[in-house]
């Protein structure tokens, strides 16, 4: 199986530039993806196919990355984007995801 | 708007069955793969099961492999998982997803399953 290594945890204050790095186990071409979870709620897809802004996500998202290293960059950070992020990829199967980064904004 | 609204959820001993439900409106369904998601009690997201548009491809974890059966009704718009010999590690909330572009872009509010005596 694909695994997706994330840090566990990360404290930022607002307006500063934050990245949360993936890193797979073998290589997912660009078949990578980044979601936001807040408690309580679903999921929100954020990101696609490793570097792919999703509609009406703000443009402060964005990502990069091939093959086994990803990177989600919040540039500048607010507030409102104290959540868990996970990625998750779609290339090979089992379709996997990381064990999630929780995002604290001090 | 897209709804995803997953139903069949509750609570359930061990090795016994469930079905969860997802009914889906506002786009295509029948164009676009799906998935299960689950997430146990404070823990991180597992994937669980995905199903093409036609049926024709299905994958699953192999923590599920053999007792959950993914399967869709495109007339009725709506995803299915069948769980059959359920164990408390089986306790999550169950999440569905559809897939575009390769990635999960809309999902369900989660209908919780429990496994226990």
């Amino acid at each position: 199986d694909t695994v997706l290594t994330q840090s566990p945890a990360l404290a930022v204050s607002p307006g500063e530039r934050v990245t949360i790095s993936c890193r797979a186990s073998e290589s997912v071409s660009t078949l990578m993806h980044w979601y936001q979870q807040k408690p309580g709620q679903q999921p929100k897809l954020l990101i696609y196919l490793a570097s792919h802004l999703e509609s009406g996500v703000p443009a402060r998202f964005s990502g990069s990355g091939s093959g086994t290293d990803f990177t989600l960059t919040i540039d500048p950070v607010e507030a409102d984007d104290t959540a868990t992020y996970y990625c998750q990829q779609s290339w090979n199967d089992p379709f996997t995801f990381g064990s999630g980064t929780k995002l604290e904004i001090k | 708007e897209v709804q995803l609204v997953e139903s069949g959820g509750g609570l359930v001993q061990p090795g016994r069955s469930l079905k969860l439900s997802c009914l889906a409106s506002g786009f295509t369904f029948s164009n676009y793969g799906m998935n299960w998601i689950r997430q146990a009690p404070g823990k991180g997201l597992e994937w669980v099961a995905s199903i093409s548009s036609s049926s024709s491809y299905i994958y699953y974890a192999d923590t599920v492999k053999g007792r959950f059966t993914i399967s869709r009704d495109n007339a009725k718009n709506t995803l299915y998982l069948q769980m059959t010999s359920l164990r408390s590690e089986d306790t999550a909330l169950y999440y569905c997803a559809s897939t575009h572009i390769a990635a999960m872009r809309y999902w369900g509010q989660g209908v919780m399953v429990t496994v226990s005596s």
